[in-house]
């Protein structure tokens, strides 16, 4: 079946300027997880969803950053009023659950690389 | 907090020779995942190996396999007969009872003919 899917693929905008960024899961996973890959760094956890909710959003680096997930399927990461350190691959995961003890795979997406100038 | 450390930046290795990659790992609970992605250019993260800390026996797939020491918060992964498509960045990750990864900032592995 499908993979993770997200769009854009790449993204450049000016300094200041909102962003969205969208990921489509695999059908049927009730978890979804945003991760940020800066140049050089490995994957940062952003925020998580299970179903429409996110128990834990502590990953955002700072309240210009949000996220939402509609419908218990898609989820939008919007960046406000970008700045250039905002710059990096922004990598979607989904999964069947994302319950404490059990172990469900992660998968990615082949991720959003925003640029900002 | 959990931290996931891969201390080789770059690594490299000829085709049909055997590599391994470090991971070293700190956490003070019991129960863990441990995990080794692969990302090649295409910037997909696809799982390679994972292994569960209750577990003493090392995980294996194919061509790859694990050395896991709990005691020492090790976990290097090794990769026999080298081939060219093996070429990415890999990164050693750990997940607790939580949800999120926690990701090591991966070594890069060139697999020359």
């Amino acid at each position: 079946g499908a993979g993770v899917s997200q769009s854009p693929s790449n993204k450049v905008t000016e300094k200041g300027k909102d962003v969205e960024l969208r990921c489509d899961p695999i059908s049927g996973h009730t978890a979804l997880y945003w991760y940020r890959q800066s140049l050089g760094q490995g994957l940062e956890f952003l925020i998580y969803f299970q179903g429409n909710s996110a128990p834990d959003k502590s990953g955002l680096p700072s309240d210009r950053f949000s996220a939402e997930r509609t419908g218990g399927s898609v989820s939008t990461l919007t960046i406000q009023r970008t700045q250039q350190e905002d710059s990096a691959v922004y990598l979607c995961a989904s999964s069947l659950d994302a319950a404490g003890g059990t172990f469900y795979e992660q998968y990615f997406g082949p991720g959003t690389r925003l640029t900002v100038t | 907090a959990q931290t996931v450390t891969q201390s080789q930046p770059e690594m490299s290795v000829q085709e049909a020779e055997t590599v391994t990659l470090s991971c070293t790992y700190d956490t003070s609970e019991n129960n863990y995942y441990l995990f080794w992605y692969k990302q090649p250019p295409s910037r997909q993260m696809i799982l390679v190996i994972r292994q569960e800390a209750y577990k003493q026996q090392n995980a294996t797939e194919n061509r790859f396999s694990v050395n896991f020491q709990k005691a020492a918060k090790s976990f290097s992964l090794k990769i026999s007969d080298s081939q060219l498509g093996d070429t990415a960045m890999y990164f050693c990750a750990f997940r607790s009872a939580g949800y999120a990864l926690n990701f090591g900032k991966g070594t890069s592995l060139l697999v020359t003919p």
